[in-house]
């Protein structure tokens, strides 16, 4: 069946260090995949999106490129901060009229 | 402006009682969702509506009813509420049902003692 499988947490970084976080998707034809952020005790914001094979999505310094020969959508930002610590959330959607989401990871960014 | 508002934000209740989460949204959108949000972070979609008609259904129980009564509003309703049932919920809307990203609400923590 159609499904998101992101790495699992909790990953622990140092300030300006470099991130990166799985994805990999299963699903037929060729889904929109996204990148959604949630800062603790709020909802989820679209943090970057890319809607066809080799699409970059960018946004805050995060980047994550659509791999349809991999399957991926693998989120990377060159520097972390304290304030990117959240959980983030890879997620698709296809024909299906519903956004499918990932486990969530979540990141917590020391000084 | 907020784009999609629920309410309340906290609610507290006990085992057996009925509830009900609001949720508007200002975006003009068609199609609006629940999601539920368990402690572990694991997001679930339960339902969905566009312009009013229900899409999805998932494997919910059906102690909980959501109502539209126009495209800009989405309620939830739970009856006999349940230990379990203790989760963030969170509402969605997107431009239509197969649109692109969701814009999500800032989630109701429920919490049934």
């Amino acid at each position: 069946g159609n499904s998101v499988t992101q790495m699992e947490g909790p990953v622990t970084l140092s300030e300006e260090a470099f991130l990166t976080i799985n994805c990999t998707y299963t699903a037929t034809g060729y889904p929109s995949l996204f990148w959604y952020v949630q800062y603790p005790g709020e909802g989820l914001q679209l943090l970057l999106k890319a809607t066809k094979a080799d699409d970059k999505g960018s946004n805050k310094g995060f980047e994550a490129t659509y791999r349809k020969e991999t399957t991926s959508f693998h989120l990377e930002k060159g520097s972390v901060q304290v304030s990117d610590s959240a959980v983030y959330f890879c997620a698709w959607r296809g024909s299906a009229r519903q956004l499918t989401f990932g486990s969530g990871t979540q990141l917590t960014v020391l000084p | 402006d907020t784009a999609v508002s629920q309410t309340p934000k906290y609610l507290v209740t006990q085992m057996g009682n009925d509830k009900s989460i609001k949720c508007e949204q200002n975006l003009g959108h068609d199609t609006m969702y629940w999601y539920k949000q368990d402690s572990k972070k694991f997001l679930k979609i339960m339902f969905s509506y566009n312009n009013k008609e229900l899409i999805i259904n998932e494997t919910v129980p059906n102690r909980f009813s959501p109502k539209s009564p126009d495209k800009a509003h989405l309620n939830l309703h739970i009856n006999s509420l349940e230990l379990g049932d203790s989760a963030v919920y969170f509402c969605a809307s997107s431009q239509d049902q197969y649109g692109t990203e969701a814009f999500f609400g800032q989630g109701t923590r429920l919490t049934v003692v």
